[in-house]
């Protein structure tokens, strides 16, 4: 089945540090990527969804300049939390797909991030 | 706002029984209803994707039912085992091909 590796798994990092997340592709061309969020006992909440070549495309009150998704190859997108607060802390999941009608999305392993 | 709710929250189930769980969503506006399993430190793995009322489909012992006109899927286990312990997630495609989540159903098979 179709693959996505996402990494690193856990962040533990100081306040005002920028992380930078990958989420790969590994068998096959993901034309567009989902980056979620998931608080504690709630649902996975989509942050953005980006296209490969192309700008994001960011949920109401997500804040771009935050959160930075480059999708720059079919197989690669990175989320950015750029000088991320304790309030950052949480779970980031992404998905792929590929670019046929009502295919599932495939979702890497998530990231636990901590900001002391 | 998109709801989708997700009934029960939690569910403790004997090994060997069978079980079933709710996923309902707005009637209106539909394109695909999508199930996920999701296990503990594992990535969420894709089960169905339903499209059409009326929809069955089945994978091993593990079923799923749509009705589009009145908004609900039900997924079915049947005959649990313990690897079947894990969340199971429904999300709701909406027009831009976006997922709403479910909160999910922690199943919990115990031997």
């Amino acid at each position: 089945g179709a693959v996505v590796s996402q990494h690193p798994s856990r962040v533990i990092c100081k306040s005002g540090t920028s992380v930078k997340i990958e989420c790969r592709s590994l068998d096959f061309q993901a034309t567009t990527m989902f980056w979620y969020r998931q608080f504690p006992k709630q649902s996975l909440m989509l942050m953005a969804t980006s296209n490969e070549g192309s700008k994001a495309t960011y949920e109401q009150g997500v804040e771009k300049d935050k959160f930075l998704i480059n999708h720059a190859s079919l197989t690669l997108s990175t989320l950015t939390v750029t000088s991320a607060h304790p309030e950052d802390s949480s779970f980031y999941i992404c998905s792929a797909k590929d670019g046929l009608q009502n295919q599932p999305q495939h979702f890497g392993d998530g990231t636990r991030l901590s900001i002391l | 706002i998109l709801n989708v709710e997700q009934s029960p929250q939690s569910l403790h189930v004997q090994e060997g029984d069978s079980t079933n769980f709710t996923c309902s969503f707005p009637s209106s506006n539909f394109y695909a209803l999508h199930w996920y399993r999701w296990e503990t430190a594992k990535s969420p793995e894709a089960l169905f994707v339903m499209t059409l009322n009326g929809d069955e489909k089945k994978k091993g012992r593990i079923s799923a039912t749509l009705n589009t006109k009145e908004g609900y899927s039900y997924l079915y286990i049947k005959g649990s085992q313990p690897e079947d312990s894990a969340t199971y997630l429904c999300a709701f495609m909406t027009g831009a091909q976006k997922l709403v989540f479910g909160q999910g159903t922690r199943l919990t098979i115990n031997p």
